[in-house]
């Protein structure tokens, strides 16, 4: 099973690009890796989510490095309303049943 | 609008009472699932549904029950053997149980707010 490790904080400045990285040094060649992120007192919000390939959507970017052992989302242009924890993931072979989510990293978006 | 509507947002229970967390989505998905997450923590996985009729528990079941009589609807019930239920408890969607590639992810509710008074 892939064990994700994140920092447990990060800052950024308000218009800034945040990077928040994750290894996940014992995915599998099949797994995929996905970003979801907590705001206070409401549910996960679905990122972005890849195997090999960057990925890029309205919401951020996802660059994995070639041997795909970290990733880092990329959040071009941060506000203030990015302010949340996010959470790197990646469900053992593909089953939903076994996704977990760690502590992530709060990352906090200041003037 | 689709998506997953928990209710109620915040409930209080009493020691000793069980009571019943609503679920619903109108995304027409196969798999449900139910987590508990305590503040400053990750989600722990309570009970899931991979289709109508069938439950699995999790890694925290003890405690709890659900039931899948409809695909729209996985209600969660916190009995009294629960010895600590205060928490947040989060319900979820997907299309079907594996990710067998692109596309396929959890969608989550807003959550509800469980406190023993």
């Amino acid at each position: 099973d892939a064990k994700t490790t994140q920092p447990p904080s990060m800052d950024c400045a308000e218009g800034r690009a945040a990077n928040l990285p994750c290894n996940h040094s014992t995915i599998s060649g099949n797994e995929y890796v996905y970003w979801y992120r907590q705001i206070h007192s409401q549910g996960p919000q679905y990122i972005i989510h890849g195997l090999k390939n960057n990925e890029t959507n309205e919401m951020a970017s996802l660059i994995i490095t070639e041997d795909r052992k970290s990733s880092t989302l990329i959040l071009p242009h941060a506000t203030l309303r990015d302010t949340a924890v996010y959470y790197c993931t990646s469900p053992p072979h593909g089953t939903a049943s076994k996704l977990t989510f760690g502590t992530g990293t709060r990352l906090q978006v200041t003037l | 609008d689709g998506g997953i509507t928990q209710s109620p947002k915040y409930l209080f229970r009493k020691e000793g009472q069980n009571v019943t967390l609503s679920c619903e989505q109108n995304l027409n998905h196969d798999a449900m699932y139910w987590y508990r997450q305590d503040p400053g923590q990750g989600l722990r996985l309570i009970y899931y549904s991979q289709i109508v009729n069938d439950f699995q528990k999790g890694d925290i079941a003890e405690g709890y029950s659900v039931s899948r009589e409809k695909k729209e609807s996985f209600p969660l019930t916190v009995t009294s053997a629960q010895k600590n239920p205060t928490a947040f408890y989060l319900c979820a969607s997907s299309i079907e149980i594996l990710f067998r590639g692109s596309g396929n992810t959890i969608y989550f509710g807003e959550g509800s707010w469980l406190t023993v008074v």
